[in-house]
């Protein structure tokens, strides 16, 4: 069975940090793109960043460009993401999510993140 | 990316058939075959139901079907079934490394 774990989010301050961890099993990560995904509150989905099964191709959407960073680690199964000078409109579920040959296949259940003072 | 226009609801009685529609432009669904459809259940994560317009993945009931034209993508369940009761969104690739999504339906078995 494939899981997806997101960890990592939580409150935080506009202008704070965190970095959120997604930890994959029983697929073969390796062979896998990634991607996150969010959702605002009463929101639509809303694709975030992508990075390539061998992290040699990364993209971010505009809004999250320059403030978040996307990296994995093959050997440990795992996708992060840092997000720095958070803002209020960062609020959302975030999730982690398996590509491949354009389409995502498989999902985390999503980790909240709310930033506010 | 813009969101893909579906609409809020939909609904049917146990036994019919309810499809949901979802609508792009021609820069996502219209212009590529990678159009999938999902289904969340409350607290679970979404699953993948329908991929490239109209292929179902190993172990989803050939009750779901997609079909396209032009820029709008449907999804028809077929034989509702109380399980069926969920949200349902659609994606579709929408270049280089991006992915617009649906606004989502919420489907509702009477």
């Amino acid at each position: 069975e494939v899981q997806l774990v997101e960890s990592g989010g939580g409150l935080v301050q506009p202008g704070g940090s965190l970095r959120l961890s997604c930890t994959a099993s029983g697929l073969t990560f390796s062979r896998y793109h990634m991607t996150w995904v969010r959702q605002a509150p009463g929101k639509g989905l809303e694709w975030v960043s992508f990075i390539s099964y061998s992290s040699d191709n990364i993209d971010y959407a505009d809004s999250v460009r320059g403030r978040f960073t996307i990296s994995r680690d093959n050997a440990k199964n795992s996708l992060y993401l840092q997000m720095n000078g958070l803002r209020a409109d960062d609020t959302a579920v975030y999730y982690c999510a398996s590509d491949l040959a354009h389409k995502i296949d498989w999902w985390g259940q999503g980790t909240l993140v709310i930033v506010s003072s | 990316q813009s969101a893909l226009t579906q609409p809020p609801s939909a609904s049917g009685s146990p036994g019919q058939s309810v499809t949901i529609s979802c609508t792009g432009t021609s820069s996502d669904v219209g212009g590529y075959k990678y159009v999938s459809w999902y289904q969340k259940h409350p607290g679970k994560a979404p699953k993948l139901m329908i991929y490239e317009v109209t292929k179902r993945p190993s172990g989803v009931p050939d009750r779901f079907s997609g079909s396209k034209s032009g820029n709008t993508a449907s999804l028809t369940v077929s034989g509702l079934q109380a399980e069926d009761e969920a949200d349902y969104f659609c994606s579709s690739y929408a270049g280089g490394n991006r992915y617009a999504f649906g606004t989502g339906t919420e489907v509702t078995v009477l």
